[in-house]
């Protein structure tokens, strides 16, 4: 299995509060990306890294911010949670982008009261 | 822009039946196209993928053939199990940027009963 550790599993936080997820890598693999999963609408895609300090957004990216300070590290902020960020969240890395698999960590949930 | 349709679920079939989960796409240019897995509790795995037309992909009984005249990635399998329940998504990778970015389908649930 890929090295890839989500932390925490479950949250549960208020409305308002900022709130970090982190995704930690053990595969040096250059890209990695943060999507929330909810019903009826699969995963999309919040952010995403394709280098150390290089970012850019995805589908769904207002209300979230990401850093990548180390290849092996990515974080994503919910700068004021609200309780649409209700949601189970996703990590994923790749090697190489185009063509070639993604792995999934095993995801957050977390719940905006 | 570029998106995803599977067919609506849950889809419920008996051990050893045939199974078939339909997934369109629409994109510019010509994506690669992929099934991915989830098992309960569970993050998503790679089923197969295809990256040019007519391309099929197979994996532990699965197929899907890459089909560009009808924009089409339909997922079969002969004879499922009752450990393929689980919930499948059909994805495409957008290629521009050579950045991986995948736009899911919404998800089919699959229960197979003994």
């Amino acid at each position: 299995d890929a090295g890839i550790t989500q932390s925490p599993r479950h949250k549960v936080t208020e409305t308002g509060t900022p709130v970090t997820l982190r995704c930690h890598q053990t595969e040096n693999h250059r890209y990695m990306y943060w999507y929330r999963q909810d019903p009826g609408h699969g995963l999309r895609l919040i952010h995403y890294s394709y280098g150390v300090k290089d970012t850019d957004k995805g589908e769904v990216s207002d209300g979230y911010s990401v850093s990548r300070s180390k290849t092996e590290d990515f974080l994503l902020t919910l700068e004021s949670a609200t309780s649409s960020q209700t949601s189970v969240y996703f990590c994923a890395i790749s090697a190489r982008g185009e063509n070639t698999e993604a792995f999934f960590g095993q995801g957050t949930r977390l719940t905006v009261v | 822009g570029n998106s995803v349709t599977q067919m609506e679920g849950p889809v419920t079939l008996s051990e050893e039946a045939f199974l078939t989960i339909n997934c369109t796409y629409t994109a510019t240019g010509y994506p690669s196209l992929f099934w991915y897995v989830q098992y309960p509790g569970e993050g998503l795995q790679l089923l197969l993928k295809a990256t040019k037309a007519d391309d099929k992909g197979s994996n532990k009984g699965f197929e899907a053939t890459y089909r560009k005249e009808t924009t089409s990635f339909h997922l079969e399998k002969g004879s499922v199990q009752v450990s393929d329940s689980a919930v499948y998504f059909c994805a495409l990778s957008d290629r521009a940027g050579n950045t991986g970015k995948l736009i899911f389908g919404q998800g089919t649930t699959l229960q197979v009963k003994p």
